[in-house]
């Protein structure tokens, strides 16, 4: 069975800063996709950002990155020139390729924005 | 598309009450999951049904804990009899038949109090 952690329960950073939120996962399989999510206050589930397993290229979304080391099972995110607005938790997310599998979050990380 | 639709959006109930939470997915996605959020646990995947059926219902927590889908647009999660330790924000999901797509829908969840 497929795993994710996320070590890091609360974080907080400076509005403008840059802060990395980290994960990592447990899998035998090779090909899945790694994936991140917000969830605001108002509880509504955001897709940030996804990352394909057989793509070495790191995935970005604006000022959205993700580290994607295959090899280690990690998978973090780093968000540049951090807004008030990405206050939320944030949910990294497994999901095996192909056939209709189920995906897998960690605990979150809440992510406090300080003015 | 109105996306995945949850009822209710809280429910406040006492011990050994039966309570039924509803969800309607999106139009067209044939893969459907049930999700439990806590604090310490995360999103925990309780159920996930492909084209109405059951595949995996190994997050279960208990028989007190009963889902149905009756049919493509409709799915249930009943909790019978409920007790305190139930109380979490529940989450309905869809995901399209799409394969190129694995983007997860959620709805708005419901809030649950079991006093």
């Amino acid at each position: 069975a497929q795993t994710v952690t996320q070590s890091q329960p609360e974080m907080s950073v400076q509005e403008a800063e840059t802060v990395t939120l980290s994960c990592t996962y447990d899998t035998s399989e090779n090909n899945y996709y790694l994936f991140w999510y917000k969830q605001p206050p108002s509880r509504q589930m955001i897709l940030v950002i996804r990352q394909e397993a057989y793509k070495q290229q790191n995935a970005t979304e604006n000022r959205f990155s993700v580290n994607f080391q295959k090899a280690a099972k990690s998978f973090s995110l780093k968000i540049s020139d951090s807004q008030l607005g990405d206050t939320a938790m944030y949910f990294c997310a497994f999901l095996l390729w192909g056939g209709y599998q189920k995906v897998t979050f960690g605990t979150g990380t809440k992510l406090q924005v300080i003015p | 598309d109105a996306g995945v639709i949850q009822s209710p959006r809280h429910e406040v109930t006492e011990m050994g009450q039966e309570v039924t939470l509803r969800c309607k997915p999106i139009s067209g996605h044939n893969s459907l999951f049930w999700y439990r959020q806590t604090m310490m646990r995360g999103l925990e995947l309780l159920i996930y049904f492909n084209n109405n059926v059951p595949i995996d219902d190994s997050g279960m927590p208990e028989d007190r804990f009963s889902a149905k889908m009756p049919n493509a647009s409709f799915s249930t999660l009943k909790i019978q009899p409920s007790e305190p330790r139930d109380s979490a924000v529940y989450f309905c999901a869809s995901r399209p038949r799409d394969a190129t797509n694995e983007k997860l829908f959620f709805g708005s969840g419901t809030q649950l109090s079991v006093l």
